[in-house]
């Protein structure tokens, strides 16, 4: 059974950098057809896609959010990460990371999730 | 930007019938931006409900079934159950992007 489980500081300063970790247990970020995905929920508003890592490296952004968005892996620890620029209090929400099966004809998104993480930009 | 659209609210009575609709600013909705639906209840994270139009994961109801309508994606509910109260969110592919509708509140009434 995969799992996934955000990690991070609940609180960031406005203007510095968001960091979240996506620890996966269960099955290997490196392998097969997966993307691994962020989305984040403001609080009482609707879900936004943030971007995705493929098993490969590969990356996709939103393009609103392109310019201060990374998306990376780390392997070794089956971890995906998220960093965020520049924050402001709009970027407080709440962080999910899921995954999305692309090992059939079709892609398969956010067949796993993680709890969510609440991320709040405040001074 | 492209834009998804979701009716912002339905109601439904228990064991009818309720069509959620899921419109993009481009154009029409076709089988080639995979439309995929989503149920998120209060404090929960988002269930995945159908994917690519009308593929049901194992743990999805019978009830549910997603389609093509009228240019729009369409997810709907036959025989509503109390518990399907919920907020329901689409999800449309844009080559390598990925974009969401606002969202459908549905009440069970």
């Amino acid at each position: 059974q995969v799992q996934l489980q955000e990690s991070g500081p609940g609180l960031v300063k406005p203007s510095q950098t968001l960091s979240l970790t996506c620890t996966v247990s269960g099955g290997s970020i490196s392998s097969g057809s997966y993307y691994w995905n962020w989305i984040r929920q403001p609080a009482g508003k609707g879900l936004e896609w943030i971007g995705r890592i493929y098993t490969s490296g590969s990356t996709n952004y939103n393009p609103s959010l392109k310019s201060r968005v990374t998306i990376s892996a780390d392997t070794s620890k089956n971890q995906f990460s998220l960093k965020l620029t520049s924050v402001t209090a709009a970027d407080t929400a709440v962080y999910y990371c899921a995954r999305e099966d692309c090992t059939g004809s079709t892609c398969s998104p956010g067949d796993y999730w993680g709890q969510g993480t609440l991320v709040t930009v405040s001074s | 930007q492209t834009v998804v659209t979701q009716e912002p609210s339905l109601t439904v009575s228990p064991g009818g019938t309720v069509t959620l609709t899921c419109a993009s600013s481009t154009g029409a909705v076709t089988s080639g931006y995979y439309p995929n639906w989503f149920q998120q209840k209060p404090g929960q994270a988002p269930r995945a409900l159908i994917y690519s139009t009308t593929n049901k994961y194992s743990w999805t109801p019978a009830r549910f079934s997603g389609s093509l309508l009228g240019g729009k994606a369409a997810l709907t509910l036959s025989g509503v159950q109390p518990e399907d109260e919920a907020e329901y969110y689409c999800l449309v592919y844009y080559g390598g992007a990925q974009v969401f509708g606002g969202g459908t509140k549905l009440t069970v009434l």
